[in-house]
């Protein structure tokens, strides 16, 4: 069974940009939450969608957005990108949302320059 | 709101030494508790999960963790740890029941080095 997916691995962009980091949850698995990892501050909880439908959302701004699609794949946007949202993006699946387990993939590593 | 606290930031051990890291949750009714590994340039993965029933869990590579619900701890131990666990630890913990709308809360990690 194929793990979860995230592309790119890797991303430089310039602060004010946006961009869109991918997802593909493992076959399966209907619900697809998103972190972000800095050095310090550990694993921050972004968003989770499960079924299409955004269920929680963290204490980001408006600038980072999420989506699921139809196949439980999904996409995060950061739009006016800031020095400080350079991070490790991380994408985890889970097969029972309540249960709290879940699968992470390798991560998008952010630079904003 | 819920909160994990782990209270060594980094800990630096030699092989063959014995392990046990601190992992402290405030919430007072019924949890499910994880503790993820995070090996360096690898993915986090899980090391073991207490959903009920003994307390005392079983992880892969030797490693256990004790719930102890009076102190909210889930303290991850391993009576001899090998180089190959330098990693990062993460202690998560989850409200259970829950509908579906409910975080995983993660604690800021633990560094272990292992010295050979």
């Amino acid at each position: 069974k194929a793990g979860v997916t995230q592309t790119p691995r890797y991303l430089i962009k310039t602060r004010g940009q946006q961009v869109t980091l991918s997802c593909s949850p493992i076959s399966g698995h209907r619900s697809v939450s998103w972190y972000q990892q800095t050095p310090g501050q550990g694993l921050q909880f972004l968003f989770e969608y499960f079924s299409e439908t955004q269920r929680n959302k963290g204490n980001f701004p408006g600038r980072f957005s999420g989506r699921q699609f139809s196949n439980s794949r999904s996409e995060m946007n950061v739009s006016t990108l800031e020095l400080g949202d350079s991070a490790l993006y991380l994408c985890a699946s889970s097969a029972l949302q309540a249960t709290g387990e879940a699968f992470f993939g390798q991560g998008t590593r952010l630079t904003v320059v | 709101a819920q909160s994990v606290s782990q209270h060594n930031h980094h800990v630096i051990l030699s092989e063959a030494a014995s392990l046990e890291l601190g992992c402290n949750y405030s919430y007072g009714g019924t949890v499910n508790l994880f503790w993820y590994v995070q090996y360096p340039g690898q993915h986090l993965q899980l090391l073991l999960k207490y959903f009920s029933g003994d307390p005392l869990v079983k992880g892969i590579k030797g490693f256990e963790a004790e719930f102890i619900k009076s102190k909210f701890s889930f303290n991850l131990r391993k009576p001899s740890v090998q180089w190959s666990d330098t990693a990062e630890y993460f202690c998560a913990v989850i409200h259970t029941p829950n509908f579906g709308n409910e975080k995983l809360t993660f604690g800021t990690g633990t560094r272990l080095t292992i010295i050979p």
